[in-house]
């Protein structure tokens, strides 16, 4: 399995306060990705990045904020947690071809009320 | 916009049947695709992967998927399925050109002993 550690793996916090979540490599890839999975949904993109300080926003980035100041970090910033942020959150690296795979971290749980 | 569609959202099968899982993409150009299987409580782990040559490609676990250009189809298939298959399948698309993966909502695969 890949290096991938995603910190914390369960979280639970309260409408209105900010969470950070962490996904730490240590494969010295190019790409990191931050997903969330909900039923019916699959695995939705909220942001990713291509290099440090370099993100782009995925297609439900709403909400959420990121930053990577070194390679093997990936932080996922909800600045005021709503409860529709209910959600398990996947990091995934990849690397520069485009023919590569993703491997995925084990995911943070986190529980909004 | 590329997208994804895994029209099977549930199947349930007795062991030793065989398995297909439906999965068409939207995209133009060149593409790369993957299936990844997620067992309960666990992340996503990649199966196989299809980006030039032989169309059918063959992945871990005795599993196949046949990519048909002309259908923008990449399903997914197992002869003869076990009890330890049962997970969440996930065809992803990636185009030649950008960053980003693009995830199907999943098929749950239930497999009775």
């Amino acid at each position: 399995d890949a290096g991938i550690t995603q910190s914390p793996r369960h979280k639970v916090t309260e409408t209105g306060t900010p969470v950070t979540l962490r996904c730490h490599q240590t494969e010295n890839h190019r790409y990191m990705y931050w997903y969330r999975q909900d039923p019916g949904h699959g695995l939705r993109l909220i942001h990713y990045s291509y290099g440090v300080k370099d993100t782009d926003k995925g297609e439900v980035s709403d909400g959420y904020s990121v930053s990577r100041s070194k390679t093997e970090d990936f932080l996922l910033t909800l600045e005021s947690a709503t409860s529709s942020q209910t959600s398990v959150y996947f990091c995934a690296i990849s690397e520069r071809q485009t023919n590569q795979p993703q491997h995925f971290g084990d995911g943070t749980r986190l529980s909004i009320l | 916009a590329q997208s994804v569609s895994q029209h099977n959202h549930h199947v349930i099968l007795s062991e030793a049947a065989s398995l297909e899982l439906g999965c068409n993409y939207s995209y133009g150009g060149t593409v790369n695709l993957f299936w990844y299987v997620q067992y309960p409580g666990q992340h996503l782990q990649l199966l196989l992967k299809y980006f030039s040559g032989d169309p059918l490609v063959k992945g871990i676990k005795g599993f196949e998927a046949e990519f048909i250009k002309s259908k923008f189809s990449f399903n997914l298939r197992k002869p003869s399925v076990q009890w330890s298959d049962t997970a969440e399948y996930f065809c992803a698309v990636k185009g030649d050109t950008g960053n980003q993966f693009y995830f199907g909502t999943g098929t749950s695969l239930t497999v009775i002993p």
